[in-house]
C-alpha cells in the first residue's frame, strides 16, 4: 500500500481480555517495527521483524505480549489478559533494507483498558 | 546514560525566529541520523536525514551533524505556529537499529 496501515485506530477493552492489533506495512518493506507510546512519553521499542522472523524481541514488556508476521507482510501484536498499564498508543513502522532509510509510521492504535 | 539524549523542553520561540533543537548520542558507530516531527495526537513523520558531517538544508530546515562531538541538531528558520510539535532525534548504526530520543517539544508563539 501507499502507507503503513494500522487497525483498529481505537480499541477499548475490559481488563483481562485479549486484544489483537494489526499492521500492514508499505509494500516491499521487509523490516517492521512495533513501538508503544504512553501519553506524553517517548517511543518504547517493542519488537522488530525482518521478513517473518523476529531477531529482536527484547522490548516486549512481559510474556502477555506476542507478535507474529506472516508472508513477510502483515503483522499482528497480541496482548493477553490486558491490564490498565497497557493503555497507550501502539505504533507500527516499516522500512526498506537500504542502509540509512528512515521509518514510515502508521497512524497508530489507541488502546484503552478499562 | 541514554543512547540518544534531547532536552525535553518545552522550547518556546516567537514566530519568525530560528528554533534550534539539539541531540547527542553515545554510539560512535552511528552512521545515519534522522529528525522526526510528531504533532500532538499524531504519529511521527520523517522530516530530515543526514549522514555526513556538516549541514544539510531542506527549505526552512537545516540539519547539522558533528560526529566527532557526537552531536546532531535541527534548525528551523522563520518558525511558524504550524511548526509547533515534538521533534524526535533518531540515530542508527546499521539498517535496523534506530534509537529514538525522548523528543523536544517546540512551541512557536504568534
Amino acid at each position: 500500500g501507499a502507507g503503513v496501515s494500522q487497525s483498529p485506530s481505537n480499541k477499548v477493552t475490559e481488563k483481562g481480555k485479549d486484544v489483537e492489533l494489526r499492521c500492514d506495512p508499505i509494500s516491499g518493506h521487509t523490516a517492521l517495527y512495533w513501538y508503544r507510546q504512553s501519553l506524553g512519553q517517548g517511543l518504547e521499542f517493542l519488537i522488530y521483524f525482518q521478513g517473518n522472523s523476529a531477531p529482536d524481541k527484547s522490548g516486549l514488556p512481559s510474556d502477555r505480549f506476542s507478535a507474529e508476521r506472516t508472508g513477510g507482510s502483515v503483522s499482528t501484536l497480541t496482548i493477553q489478559r490486558t491490564q490498565q498499564e497497557d493503555s497507550a498508543v501502539y505504533l507500527c513502522a516499516s522500512s526498506s533494507t537500504r542502509q540509512g532509510s528512515g521509518y514510515t509510521f502508521g497512524s497508530g492504535t489507541r488502546l484503552t483498558v478499562v | 546514560q541514554k543512547e540518544v539524549e534531547q532536552n525535553s523542553g518545552p522550547l518556546s520561540v516567537p514566530e519568525g525566529a530560528i528554533a534550534s533543537l539539539n541531540c547527542t548520542y553515545s554510539d560512535r558507530g552511528s552512521q545515519s541520523f534522522f529528525w522526526y516531527r510528531q504533532y500532538s495526537g499524531k504519529s511521527p513523520e520523517l522530516i530530515m536525514s543526514i549522514y555526513s558531517n556538516g549541514d544539510k538544508e531542506d527549505g526552512r530546515f537545516t540539519a547539522q551533524l558533528n560526529k566527532a562531538s557526537q552531536y546532531v541538531s535541527l534548525l528551523i528558520r522563520d518558525s511558524q505556529p504550524s511548526d509547533s510539535a515534538t521533534y524526535l532525534c533518531a540515530v542508527s548504526a546499521g539498517t535496523d537499529d534506530m534509537r529514538f530520543g525522548a523528543g523536544t517539544r517546540l512551541t512557536v508563539k504568534p
